[in-house]
């Protein structure tokens, strides 16, 4: 069974740093992109980062460009989100989500986990 | 950034009718356009993929239509299973977006 664990949420202050981690097994984590979608308590889903298949490549929205890191280690099976400078705008519950890019694809979010809460308050 | 309208904003219906839900892009994304469905404390689940496709698993009463700007998810009978929130996704362009979601509630 593909599974996709995260870790490492919390409260934390405005302008502090927390680092959440997500485990993936199941699945040949190399062979796919892999990303972290977000989602305000009470409200809709927002994308936040996508990285590519050896982590040369990654993407952000623009709200977290330059605080946030997303990195990968596949040796480890294992994803990460790097974030500093904190708002109380993050709070969320943070997704780690599966997104298969290539031809023949679904090119889509296909396999999420159950997530993991930041807090950001004083 | 490409902006995805869902509408209605809720849907109030019995089981066994048939559903529409609306996404609208502000410019188009072609077919690149996914569905979601997420239930109460869980994490959503991907139903359709690039506009028509049903993702593994999905039942068949679950279809989805359209092209350019105008989408639709049609839930053909309503399963008690099937009240939830859905949200559609584009992957056009950087960066991506969802709609703002629409709930399907019991009438």
């Amino acid at each position: 069974e593909v599974q996709l664990v995260e870790s490492g949420g919390g409260l934390v202050q405005p302008g502090g740093s927390l680092r959440l981690s997500c485990a993936a097994s199941g699945m040949t984590f190399s062979n796919y992109w892999m990303s972290w979608v977000r989602q305000a308590p009470g409200k809709g889903l927002d994308w936040v980062a996508n990285i590519n298949l050896d982590g040369t490549e990654e993407n952000y929205v623009d709200t977290v460009k330059g605080r946030y890191t997303i990195s990968r280690d596949n040796a480890k099976n294992s994803l990460y989100l790097q974030m500093n400078s904190l708002r109380a705008e993050d709070t969320a519950l943070y997704y780690c989500a599966r997104y298969p890019r290539f031809a023949g694809a679904n090119n889509a979010f296909d396999i999420w986990g159950q997530g993991t809460m930041v807090t950001v308050s004083s | 950034e490409i902006v995805l309208t869902q509408s209605p904003a809720t849907l109030s219906l019995s089981p066994g009718e048939r559903a529409a839900l609306s996404c609208r892009a502000s410019q188009s994304v072609r077919s690149y356009l996914a569905w979601y469905q997420q239930k109460p404390g869980q994490a959503p689940r991907l139903l359709i993929y690039d506009a028509s496709n049903r993702a593994t698993g999905i039942p068949a009463r679950f279809s989805g239509s359209g092209s350019g700007t105008d989408f639709t998810l049609t839930i053909s009978s309503l399963e008690p299973e099937d009240f939830a929130v859905y949200y559609c996704q584009q992957r056009y362009s950087w960066p991506l977006t969802f709609g703002g979601g629409t709930k399907v509630e019991i009438k």
